[in-house]
């Protein structure tokens, strides 16, 4: 299994620009999750899944759109770029248990 | 609003050594905590977690301690080596069981440092 995995690995957008970071698990997992990390700081959550068809809002939501139309797949769209948006975001996963299992994350820098 | 937060933020320790990182939580409901370890450039990885009715659970060279009473939560890594070196974030479930799947709350993480 190849596990999570989050494309582009690195990206620079100018303000304004849209784009979408794409994540893919093949775990067959029924939670999915998005987080950014700012520099030196914990994990917020953005948006998650608990199965395909199903999305709700977590901690900081705002800029950002998800779609979950397969089981496999949760890309995070950016609409209207923005400088606060300059992170690293992670995708991660988990299953019947509680644990998340985490890709290797897409730095986004919005200039 | 209740938070899970860690005491330390950076940590050095002598290669050879037992490493403890600390962290409190405030979320006297939670009922699940992780330990991940992260390296540079790369993703939280799992290392350890423990359930609200344990109070110790122990992996390969890491030990997770729970105290309800005065809601601290620890990481032991015995016999520390240079490959431990990485940044160490606590997170508590914050709707365990629940329908909104398992939605984690993370610290603001401890770095780690060992020293050869």
């Amino acid at each position: 299994n190849a596990g999570v995995t989050q494309t582009p690995k690195f990206r620079i957008l100018k303000i304004g620009q849209s784009m979408t970071l794409q994540c893919t698990q093949d775990m067959n997992h029924n939670y999915m999750y998005w987080y950014r990390q700012d520099p030196g700081m914990g994990l917020k959550l953005i948006y998650y899944s608990v199965g395909a068809g199903i999305t709700d809002k977590g901690e900081v939501p705002n800029g950002y759109n998800v779609s979950r139309s397969t089981t496999e797949d949760f890309p995070l769209r950016l609409e209207l770029a923005a400088p606060s948006q300059t992170s690293v975001y992670f995708c991660a996963s988990s299953g019947n248990t509680d644990t998340q299992y985490f890709g290797p994350g897409t730095r986004l820098t919005v200039l | 609003g209740e938070s899970v937060g860690l005491h330390l933020p950076t940590l050095s320790v002598q290669e050879g050594d037992n490493s403890i990182i600390n962290c409190a939580y405030s979320n006297s409901a939670s009922d699940y905590f992780i330990w991940y370890k992260q390296e540079s450039g790369k993703g939280p990885q799992f290392i350890i977690d423990i359930r609200s009715n344990m109070d110790k659970r122990q992996g390969q060279r890491v030990t997770v301690l729970l105290n309800k009473t005065v809601k601290h939560l620890s990481l032991q890594i015995a016999a520390t080596q240079p490959g431990d070196s990485a940044v160490y974030f606590c997170a508590e479930n914050l709707s365990p069981g629940g329908n909104a799947g398992n939605m984690l709350t993370f610290g603001g993480g401890t770095r780690l440092m060992v020293k050869p």
